[in-house]
């Protein structure tokens, strides 16, 4: 159980364009999830907090312009990187809190690459 | 804000032998703690958490120790197999458990 899945895995796009990322809980709800970008060797860094039925909250130095969240149901969240560049190409995560004993659980990540 | 750092950014171990990573928090008041174990490409998984009223927590091999008066904890790994070389954080929580911040991460090689 606690299962979220996060789709797609990767993602490949040109500079300039938009690409959307989801995140479902596929056996739990789940009114809040949580994204993550984490760089080559590095940790963990959180972006925003996905409220549903409300606005995300955002991380200082986050620009919510760019990283546009929509929770519209207890079971999906979706990031969208708006007018993609390549420093946004990093690794996306999501997390939701199944409860326990699941805890906090992960998506398996989004690799963006934008060319 | 919280900071939460390791000790050792690189771990070398001889297979059989036990694993320890260790890190270290900034904020007294956090009171929930998790590891968490990342294999390349993939999303962080569970292993094990403690309580801040719990100095001690075992699991299957793995056994998590936290200090809170010098504000540090550790994992131990029993038997390190080829399996469980990864990259491992502490994760700590504030805020009534909300917000969920990472350690800078341990990579652990097991030499087989």
């Amino acid at each position: 159980g606690a299962v979220v899945s996060q789709h797609p895995s990767w993602v490949i796009c040109k500079s300039g364009t938009s690409v959307k990322i989801e995140c479902r809980s596929l056996d739990f709800q789940a009114t809040t999830m949580f994204w993550y970008r984490q760089f080559p060797k590095q940790s963990l860094m959180l972006m925003a907090t996905s409220n549903e039925g409300s606005k995300a909250t955002y991380e200082q130095g986050v620009e919510k312009d760019k990283f546009l969240i929509n929770h519209a149901s207890l079971t999906l969240s979706t990031l969208t990187v708006t007018s993609a560049h390549p420093e946004d190409s990093s690794f996306y995560i999501c997390s939701a809190r199944a409860g326990r004993p699941y805890g906090y659980t992960f998506g398996s990540g989004t690799r963006l690459t934008v060319v | 804000g919280e900071s939460v750092g390791l000790h050792l950014p690189t771990l070398s171990v001889q297979e059989g032998d036990n694993s320890i990573i260790n890190c270290a928090y900034s904020n007294s008041a956090s009171d929930y703690f998790i590891w968490y174990k990342q294999e390349s490409g993939k999303g962080p998984q569970f292993i094990i958490d403690i309580r801040s009223n719990m100095d001690k927590r075992q699991g299957q091999r793995v056994t998590v120790l936290l200090n809170k008066t010098v504000k540090h904890l550790s994992l131990q790994i029993a038997a390190t197999q080829p399996g469980d070389s990864a990259v491992y954080f502490c994760a700590v929580l504030l805020g009534g458990y909300q917000k969920v911040t990472f350690g800078t991460g341990t990579k652990l090689q097991v030499i087989p």
